[in-house]
């Protein structure tokens, strides 16, 4: 197993521009969600997904767009791109209440 | 508003020391708490947790002590080694509708020196 990957590792870009940074597991968790990791901020809740077709927000969703059509994906969009969206975001996915969540290795966003 | 409140920021222990690591929560409907290990450029990685039901729960050199009436939890990591040094998140869970959401601390940045 894969577990949970992300892509891309690392990304420019510039005030105004959006991309989707894109998340995918193989254990077949129903439970993903993004967060954001800010220095002396611990890891903020972005999104989540209960399932394939529902999705919620967390703490910190404006600007982020999710979407999730397949149990395998969870994509985050950021529609314009803004320099306080500067930060690293991860997935992570989990089944079950109690169970371990796994995270993703992490994308370095910089928004200039 | 952070629901659970972390400290220290940062600590330095010596290898073979006891690094503590406190937090604190207010909101009563949290009913599972775990902790997080976090080396740089990975994602974090769960290291033990506890129900509230529980007082104590210990894995190997790492140990959770739980205080449900004065709403505090700390990590205990007995016999440090540099291998520890890592940044560690303590965080709550709670049902929100059919999900469950997961809130971090701040973190601490664990350095064991030799």
């Amino acid at each position: 197993n894969a577990g949970v990957t992300q892509t891309p590792k690392f990304q420019v870009l510039k005030t105004g521009q959006s991309m989707t940074l894109q998340c995918a597991q193989d254990m077949n968790h129903e439970y993903m969600s993004w967060y954001r990791q800010d220095p002396g901020m611990g890891l903020r809740l972005i999104h989540y997904s209960v399932g394939a077709g529902i999705t919620d927000q967390g703490e910190v969703p404006n600007g982020y767009n999710v979407s999730r059509s397949t149990t395998e994906d969870f994509p985050l969009r950021l529609l314009s791109a803004a320099p306080s969206q500067t930060s690293v975001y991860f997935c992570a996915s989990k089944t079950g209440y109690y169970n371990e969540q796994f995270f993703g290795p992490g994308t370095r966003l910089t928004v200039l | 508003q952070q629901q659970v409140k972390q400290s220290p920021q940062s600590l330095i222990v010596q290898k073979g020391g006891i690094s503590i690591i406190n937090c604190a929560y207010e909101n009563t409907a949290f009913d599972y708490f775990p902790w997080y290990q976090q080396f740089p450029g990975k994602g974090p990685a769960l290291l033990i947790a506890i129900r509230p039901d529980v007082s104590e729960k210990k894995e190997g050199r790492f140990t959770i002590s739980f205080n449900k009436s004065a709403k505090q939890f700390s990590l205990h990591i007995m016999d440090s080694q540099p291998g520890d040094s890592a940044t560690y998140f303590c965080a709550a869970i709670w049902r929100a509708g059919t999900a469950s959401k997961l809130t971090f601390g701040t973190g601490t940045r664990l350095q064991v020196t030799l």
